[in-house]
């Protein structure tokens, strides 16, 4: 079973504008992660944030964690072409091990120039 | 250091075929991994080890086998494929600390099972 699923699944901005997905996940994690993956090519790590941070900065990434709500939101700034990707959070935690990570089913961000 | 490698880039098997997809990295990390990967599934966790001679199940196992001898190499065979076997593969790789850690992906096999 997928612990995370990100919202929303597309999402279509103009180059220059701000993005944001959304991750919710279900059960108690150690950290979560988000990705990236440009079509046709391996996943590529962008951020970490542990559970007991709440904000992590990255470059024109922003990543917020409430685990009280089992969420968290990946904010992407000045948004450009090359940012155009899919996106994923990751988990762990699921089946009590540190050790799995789950990805969520991610969002298809697409830039127009 | 070339970070992760997997060959090959394709395969094409008939049903019932097996076969070894291959899995290596150079950054002497303890922990790997293989996820398969279909369109609108995300990715799910196959088999996972923490270290040489240690391999455990991840969401999906059925169908196929994973050994560690080495920490640099881990292989995935495939037993008997099936057309459910059509998909994407991913080997990563990372340190261990207290968890699974950030992944380092390798560019994927594409498997397409008749």
């Amino acid at each position: 079973s997928q612990q995370g699923e990100e919202d929303p699944q597309a999402l279509s901005i103009q180059e220059g504008e701000n993005a944001t997905m959304n991750c919710s996940y279900k059960t108690s994690i150690n950290n979560l992660q988000w990705y990236r993956q440009n079509s046709g090519r391996g996943l590529v790590h962008l951020i970490l944030i542990r559970s007991n941070e709440r904000e992590k900065h990255s470059g024109r990434l922003r990543v917020t964690l409430d685990t009280s709500k089992k969420s968290s939101s990946l904010l992407i700034t000045a948004s450009r072409a090359a940012d155009t990707a899919s996106y994923f959070c990751a988990t762990d935690g699921s089946g009590g091990s540190n050790y799995k990570l789950t990805f969520g089913k991610g969002t298809l961000l697409t830039v127009n120039p | 250091n070339a970070g992760v490698t997997q060959t090959p880039k394709f395969q094409v098997l008939k049903t019932g075929q097996s076969m070894t997809l291959q899995c290596a990295q150079d950054m002497n990390h303890e922990y790997m991994s293989w996820y398969r990967q279909d369109p609108g599934m995300g990715l799910r966790l196959i088999h996972y080890s923490v270290g040489a001679g240690i391999t455990d199940q991840g969401e999906v196992p059925n169908g196929y086998n994973v050994s560690r001898s080495t920490t640099e190499d881990f292989p995935l065979r495939l037993l008997s494929a099936a057309p459910s076997q059509t998909s994407v593969y991913f080997c990563a790789s990372s340190r261990t600390g207290q968890g699974a850690g950030e992944q380092y992906f390798g560019p994927g096999t594409r498997l397409t099972v008749t």
